[in-house]
Parts: structure tokens; sequence; C-alpha cells
């Protein structure tokens, strides 16, 4: 079946911009993840939904971040006044609830920061 | 917090075996895993392994567990040059089910 898909695939902005990347999770699966990826920094969480549960917003790095799930599927990831410090690759996973807690990542969104 | 450390490159010839060590330092973890990482594509899942196993083996993985010294290693039996590639260790808990990833180790194929 389908596997998880982000859009963009690359994004670029001038600082100052907001943007907003999305992140469609495998079908059925009712956990979602975003993750970044950048040099420094390795890979990182973010933020992680759980079906109807609040959002574990523990990895945001400032509050110019800020994700919703709408009807427990589609996620958006948005950035505002976006930081050079921002260049990275965002990564989006889904997982089932149940069991080993797989996750299974998209492709990413490459945000590049001016 | 917990952390995850990997050492951060490893050269093998077409034909070897190569071994991916990993070291973690939350005793809590309960699940741990080994993603692939190509260029510029995404992260694979490639096997994980609960942590009241010690040992998992999937055709040319082999996954070792010892939880006394919080290490973990991924052994890749016959290794290719499609192996070449950046391979993360992570590991979570049944209390923060996000993935926490070591830096990753690039692991290059000779011919």
């Amino acid at each position: 079946g389908a596997g998880v898909s982000q859009s963009p695939s690359n994004k670029v902005t001038e600082k100052g911009k907001d943007v907003e990347l999305r992140c469609d999770p495998i079908s059925g699966h009712t956990a979602l993840y975003w993750y970044r990826q950048s040099l420094g920094q390795g890979l990182e969480f973010l933020i992680y939904f759980q079906g109807n549960s609040a959002p574990d917003k523990s990895g945001l790095p400032s509050d110019r971040f800020s994700a919703e799930r709408t009807g427990g599927s589609v996620s958006t990831l948005t950035i505002q006044r976006t930081q050079q410090e921002d260049s990275a690759v965002y990564l989006c996973a889904s997982s089932t609830l149940a069991g080993r807690y797989e996750q299974y990542f998209g492709p990413g969104t490459r945000l590049t920061v001016t | 917090g917990e952390d995850v450390e990997q050492s951060l490159f490893l050269s093998v010839r077409e034909g070897d075996s190569s071994v991916i060590n990993c070291t973690y330092t939350d005793s809590s973890s309960t699940y741990l895993y080994w993603y692939k990482q190509e260029p510029g594509a995404g992260l694979q899942l490639l096997t994980y392994i609960f942590s009241n196993m010690d040992m998992k083996q999937d055709q040319r993985l082999t996954v070792l567990l010892n939880k006394k010294d919080k290490h973990l290693s991924l052994r890749i039996a016959d290794t290719q040059t499609g192996d070449s590639a950046i391979y993360f260790c992570a590991e979570s808990d049944t209390g923060r089910r996000a993935l926490t990833f070591g830096s990753g180790t690039r692991l290059q194929v000779q011919p």
C-alpha cells in the first residue's frame, strides 16, 4: 500500500516568512510524528500525535513551531517567522499504536531559509 | 535524558561482514531499531529488537543486544555495494513513544 507522503519535497523561503509542511500518514496509522534532520543536530524529535490525545510537543524548539492534525489523518507543521537555523529536512513518520511501535518515515521536506 | 551513540564511519570490502555498533543510556528502553538512509532518501526501517531479546536474525542482518552493557550491534553478512548508506540506531520506551536516534554510521562498501 501507499507509504507516508510529504509535500512539498523542497521548499525555499526567505527569512521571516511562514511555511507550512504537510504529511499524509499511512492509512490506518493512528500515531504520527514529526522529526527534523540537520547537519548540526542530527535527527531530532519535534512532536507526536496519538489518536485524540493531546499531542506531545516536548521536542518543539520554539513557539514559532506548531503542528496540527485534522481528522486523525493529515498533519501540517507550521514554522512562523522562519530563521536560517530552521533549514533542515523535516521528516514525518506514522505507526500503529499497538505492538512494536515501528515508525515508517516519509521522504521528507527539505527546507532552505535564505 | 536519553543518549544514543554510534561511531561515525565504517569501511568494508564487498563480501565481508560489517558490524555497526551502538550504545544507549536509557535503561527503560523497550525497543531498539536500526534504520537505513541512502543518499537523498528517507529513513528505511531495517529491523528492531525488543529489550527482552538478545539476538534477532533476519536474512543477512543479525542484531545483538547486550542489555547489561546497553550495547546494540547490527551485523550485515556478505556486504554488498548496495548496502552503502548511513545506518541509524534508535530507541524508544513505553513512556515516550518518540524515537531517540544516534548520529548515524556511514557504511562505505568498497568493491
